[in-house]
């Protein structure tokens, strides 16, 4: 099942407007991670920040991170027609005392950005 | 610096079959997960391998198993196919320590069960 719920789950905007997409989880995490993934592709790892981290910065991606409400947000700023593609969270869990790394994915919010 | 490869790319079995799944991790990891991704849906934990051993495992049935060999490639193998095995499977590679490591994901191979 999936832990983590994203919202909205698509969202069309045109070129050079922000995006915004938000993401639950309901475990204590290690870390919470976004990935971009074109269509019919695999998926490409965009930013990891962790759980005592509360704002992470990576060109264009902003992503805070809110422990207390569980939740996350990304940030793609003056969006391109080639960030058009699907968006995944994923949450790494402490859980249980152990984790290896496994992740937990929402569902994926897909992002259309028209030129 | 090549990353995650996968074979093949797409694949067609019939219901009953058994599939394999080959997957090369990116040069210098060591650990390898495994992901199965439904149409439409979020990607879902199978299990990980580090080591030789698998070290963490999913919600899957015994049908799925896997291997990783010394040279850390691994293989998924999944029994007696059913319609809902239909899927695109991924294979994810990171480093030794993994919980606060990225993971790199190959393209994966989709497997069609008619």
């Amino acid at each position: 099942s999936q832990q983590g719920e994203e919202d909205p789950q698509a969202l069309s905007i045109q070129e050079g407007e922000n995006a915004t997409m938000n993401c639950s989880y309901k475990t204590s995490i290690n870390n919470l991670q976004w990935y971009r993934q074109n269509s019919g592709r695999g998926l490409v790892h965009l930013i990891l920040i962790r759980s005592n981290e509360r704002e992470k910065h990576s060109g264009r991606l902003r992503v805070t991170l809110d422990t207390s409400k569980k939740s996350s947000s990304l940030l793609i700023t003056a969006s391109r027609a080639a960030d058009t593609a699907s968006y995944f969270c994923a949450s790494s869990s402490n859980a249980g005392g152990t984790s290896y790394g496994k992740l937990t994915f929402g569902q994926g919010t897909i992002l259309t950005v028209h030129p | 610096d090549a990353g995650v490869t996968q074979s093949p790319t797409h694949l067609i079995k019939t219901r009953g079959q058994q599939v394999t799944l080959r997957c090369s991790p990116k040069s210098g990891h060591d650990t390898v997960s495994w992901y199965q991704q439904a149409l439409g849906q979020g990607p879902q934990f199978i299990f990980q391998y580090y080591e030789e051993e698998e070290r963490q495992r999913g919600n899957f049935p015994d049908r799925f198993s896997g291997h990783q060999f010394p040279n850390y490639s691994s293989e998924l193998n999944v029994n007696a196919l059913l319609l809902g095995d239909s899927a695109l499977y991924l294979c994810a590679s990171s480093l030794t320590g993994g919980y606060n490591q990225p993971q790199h994901f190959g393209d994966g191979t989709r497997l069609s069960i008619l």
